[in-house]
């Protein structure tokens, strides 16, 4: 079946400083991957679309610059997220799909900044 | 506005009751998927439901397009099923995810 692996799941980092996780699809293609991201007591918001051979798109709210993201092949994507402060802590989860529509979810790297 | 909206934001059960969660959604062009969260953070895919009536074990999918609504039933509730149920707009590219439904089955 279709799955996802998220690394690191938890994660602690001082303010001011930068995180990078991973996130590996096992079983498809990962055609395009988009970063979330749950804030406490919120639901999840949308960072960035990432599909491969196109550019990766940023909602409002989220640049490049604070959260660069790699998606080098249909199986790996990275996302950092650079001087992290504490309005960045939060549960970070990649969704990947491939032709279809329905979207797989890993288990999430939730940030913990002090 | 909220484009996904969900009732109720919070559910108390006994175990064996059943549960019914909505999630209304603000156009008729939305494709619908069921995740839970556990208490702890991972996000399962329950169902993906565009239209209709999907069953997946306890768990009982309706979506009324052209009402722009949907349901999950959970019959016969267990206390693992505490945790957080969202309904989520799938436009292909992108999801929009409702607020939530926190359940909470007693023994």
């Amino acid at each position: 079946g279709a799955l996802v692996y998220q690394y690191p799941r938890r994660t602690i980092c001082k303010s001011g400083t930068s995180m990078r996780m991973e996130c590996q699809a096992v079983g498809f293609q990962a055609t395009s991957v988009a970063w979330y991201r749950q804030s406490p007591q919120k639901t999840f918001e949308l960072i960035a679309l990432s599909t491969v051979n196109s550019a990766i798109k940023y909602e409002q709210n989220f640049t490049q610059e604070k959260f660069p993201i790699s998606h080098p092949n249909l199986s790996f994507s990275s996302m950092t997220v650079l001087n992290a402060y504490l309005e960045d802590r939060g549960l970070y989860l990649c969704g990947a799909k491939t032709g279809g529509a329905e979207v797989f979810f890993g288990k999430g790297t939730r940030l913990t900044v002090v | 506005g909220q484009q996904v909206q969900q009732s109720p934001a919070s559910l108390v059960l006994q175990e064996g009751e059943n549960a019914e969660l909505q999630c209304n959604f603000s156009s008729t062009a939305t494709r619908l998927q069921w995740f839970y969260q556990r208490p702890g953070g991972s996000l399962v895919s329950l169902l993906y439901n565009p239209s209709g009536t999907k069953h997946t074990g306890r768990l009982t999918s309706t979506t009324v397009t052209k009402e722009r609504r949907s349901s999950l039933h959970i019959s016969s509730s267990q206390t693992t099923d505490s945790g957080t149920y969202f309904c989520a707009r799938n436009m292909g590219y992108k999801l929009t995810f409702g607020t939530g439904t926190s359940l909470l089955v007693d023994p």
